[in-house]
């Protein structure tokens, strides 16, 4: 069964404390990893896409890796505002819906 | 960048009444959307996937008399909740397929059933 456990649930750290997000995953025919950022009340704001083992992607404090069975997003020096629950789905290789994980709830406080 | 345009944000209404959601692509064509529902703490749950002029297709579990989705055109889908109840109350979100570029997502509907 295609499955995405995200951990931890929740995660606080103080402002400039780095951290990394956990996704793992399992899916038969992956065709993306996707790195959404959703705030209280909002639709899911996308970050990144990742689609084979090794790739990275990088924007403003945040980078994202991918391995054959999990990825990685790494928060660098955070800000109050990073604070906010980050997705992580896998595209099916045949449907094309999204499968998404709980989510971690970032806090970031100053 | 590609927008959906997603609205009511937030709407209470009373037991046994209908509600319609639409999505609607401002700058570009949808040929396919997804329609999601999220409960507290839980992840996005895929309701159905819609393509314009075809009939929606389903998740199992999820009830297509009581959901029901339109996509007659290239711009706009639409989800009507009908007869809603209480345990209907939850947020609903539409995206859009971008292709290999992923996935653009509307801005939520907060729907409360009284």
């Amino acid at each position: 069964e295609d499955q995405v456990t995200q951990s931890p649930e929740a995660l606080r750290l103080q402002e400039g404390e780095s951290s990394s997000l956990n996704c793992s995953y399992t899916v038969s025919g992956l065709r993306g990893l996707f790195w959404y950022r959703q705030d209280p009340g909002k639709g899911p704001e996308f970050l990144f896409t990742l689609y084979s083992a090794g790739e990275e992607k990088e924007k403003e404090r945040l980078k994202a890796t991918l391995t054959k069975k999990e990825s990685f997003l790494h928060i660098t020096a955070p800000k109050p505002e990073d604070s906010a629950t980050y997705l992580c789905a896998v595209r099916r290789g045949s449907q094309g819906n999204l499968i998404f994980g709980k989510g971690t709830k970032l806090s970031v406080k100053p | 960048g590609a927008v959906v345009s997603q609205h009511p944000s937030r709407v209470i209404c009373k037991s046994g009444t209908s509600v319609k959601i639409e999505c609607r692509s401002l700058d570009f064509q949808a040929t396919t959307m997804f329609w999601y529902r999220q409960f507290p703490k839980q992840s996005l749950m895929l309701m159905a996937t819609s393509n314009e002029g075809s009939k929606a297709t389903y998740e199992q579990g999820v009830e297509k008399d009581k959901f029901l989705i339109n996509h007659a055109s290239l711009t706009l889908s639409t989800l009507t909740v009908t007869s809603a109840h209480p345990e209907d109350s939850s947020f609903y979100i539409c995206s859009a397929s971008m292709g290999r570029d992923g996935y653009t997502f509307g801005s939520g509907t907060r729907l409360t059933v009284v």
